[in-house]
């Protein structure tokens, strides 16, 4: 499965876009990126995934680059309980019985403050 | 409509005994998945499910561990003979059907175990 990379955190002013990159310049084309978020003391929760296109929902859009190198996670108007940890995950069509598993990394610690 | 459920929420126990993690995935979702996170760290996978079957075990960290699904519902984590390295939170997440890379997967809130 591709690698991503995020920075460990970030911050951002309540009311202000955030904006969360991730790299994962290894990607195939056949492999999907994902974005989950896990707010203290939960289970990670989905916000969005794409492939090529640009997608929005009504929790955050997902700008993916030309080249699917890299991808950027908005969430338009972060509010205090937009506070979490985020991660970018890119989704292997595996063979066989690896089909099943999400590989979560370290992800991005967004601090929204007021 | 409801969500993935785990039970129990919390869990204490003594070094050496076995414990026994529920998890009751969303209605008719047919893949189920469990992870481990242990303080600080990112998820780990540990197995998966596919129907009652389990093609992928890899993740499983020792023989102390394994998982059944009965009836494509409600699966069941079991540690034996448990150490202190096995204290984490242990998550498990369901997706509506075979499992691929657009399907989603959805999660519990957890169970906490802690081995003294």
């Amino acid at each position: 499965d591709a690698k991503t990379t995020q920075p460990p955190s970030m911050d951002c002013a309540e009311g202000r876009a955030a904006n969360l990159p991730c790299n994962h310049s290894t990607i195939s084309g056949n492999e999907y990126v994902y974005w989950y978020r896990q707010i203290h003391s939960q289970g990670p929760q989905y916000i969005i995934h794409g492939l090529k296109n640009n997608e929005t929902n009504e929790m955050a859009s997902l700008i993916i680059t030309e080249d699917r190198k890299s991808s950027t996670l908005i969430l338009p108007h972060a509010t205090l309980r937009d506070t979490a940890v985020y991660y970018c995950i890119v989704r292997s069509v595996g063979r066989g019985s690896t089909l099943g598993r999400l590989y979560f990394g370290r992800g991005t610690q967004l601090t929204v403050w007021p | 409509g409801a969500g993935v459920s785990q039970s129990p929420s919390n869990k204490v126990t003594e070094k050496g005994k076995d414990v026994e993690l529920r998890c009751d995935p969303i209605s008719g979702h047919t893949a189920l998945y469990w992870y481990r996170q242990r303080l600080g760290q990112g998820l780990e996978f540990l197995i998966y499910f596919q129907g009652n079957s389990a093609p992928d075990k890899s993740g499983l960290p020792s023989d102390r561990f394994s998982a059944e699904r009965t009836g494509e519902s409600v699966s069941t984590l079991t540690i034996q003979r448990t150490q202190q390295e096995d204290s984490a939170v242990y998550l498990c997440a369901s997706s509506s059907r075979l499992a691929g890379a657009q399907e989603t997967q959805y999660f519990g809130p957890g169970t906490r175990l802690l081995v003294l």
